[in-house]
């Protein structure tokens, strides 16, 4: 059963670098595409990035400048860094598998972590 | 960027009435571009319907989706009280990937 564990800081302050982590588990972390996904507050769902199995690197236009997203193959781990941080990046962050290329949904995700950017 | 917008913003409904979410996209998109995901409060997003028309494993047959082009649909044909959630539509075009603002179903 595949299944993705998260963690990663909770609390930052504004200009702050946000690294989040995401282990994947029941599956080979190669064979799908991976998201980072966020939920500000009482708000919908925002699309962050995207790594595909092939590795190419997938961005949301908006936050382009200021988000990585890399895949440890010998961890089997995810990671988002997402840099120079404002009251506006607080949010729940998920991270999400979208199945294989030729996939066009999320089918497994993270339960997900808080993240508050607050002086 | 193709925009999605959900309509109503909130359904409010009796048990086993049905329930008809929109989802509009400012561009065509392919159908088999197109998901629902049921999101409950403190809980990540779970989905329901992929390729538009595709239920999800585990997923009762009371929901259905269908639609093309620039408009879909989710349909729960009898509304049970663990319906109570937020829907999302989402597509997949040209390697970005969009959400719709949420349909909220409550029951009455």
């Amino acid at each position: 059963q595949v299944q993705v564990q998260q963690w990663g800081a909770g609390l930052l302050k504004p200009s702050e670098t946000l690294s989040l982590t995401c282990v994947v588990l029941g599956t080979s972390i190669t064979d799908s595409s991976w998201s980072w996904i966020r939920q500000s507050p009482g708000k919908g769902l925002e699309w962050i990035c995207e790594i595909t199995d092939s590795g190419t690197t997938n961005y949301n236009p908006s936050l382009r400048s200021r988000v990585s997203i890399s895949v440890d193959t010998s961890k089997s781990q995810l990671s988002l860094n997402l840099t120079s941080l404002t009251a506006a990046d607080t949010a729940v962050y998920y991270c999400a598998r979208r199945p294989g290329r030729h996939y066009y949904y999320m089918d497994i995700w993270g339960r997900g972590t808080t993240v508050t950017v607050s002086s | 960027e193709i925009v999605l917008t959900q309509s109503p913003g909130t359904l409010s409904l009796s048990p086993g009435e049905r329930a008809t979410l929109s989802c509009r996209a400012s561009q065509r998109v392919y159908a088999k571009y197109l998901a629902w995901y049921q999101q409950k409060p403190g809980q990540a997003p779970r989905l329901v319907m992929y390729g538009a028309s595709s239920r999800a494993a585990g997923v009762p047959d009371r929901f259905s989706g269908s639609g093309s082009g620039t408009d879909f649909t989710l349909t729960i044909s009898r509304l049970e009280p663990e319906d109570c959630a937020v829907y999302y539509c989402q597509q997949y075009d040209d390697s970005v990937l969009t959400f719709g603002g949420g349909t909220k179903v409550e029951i009455k």
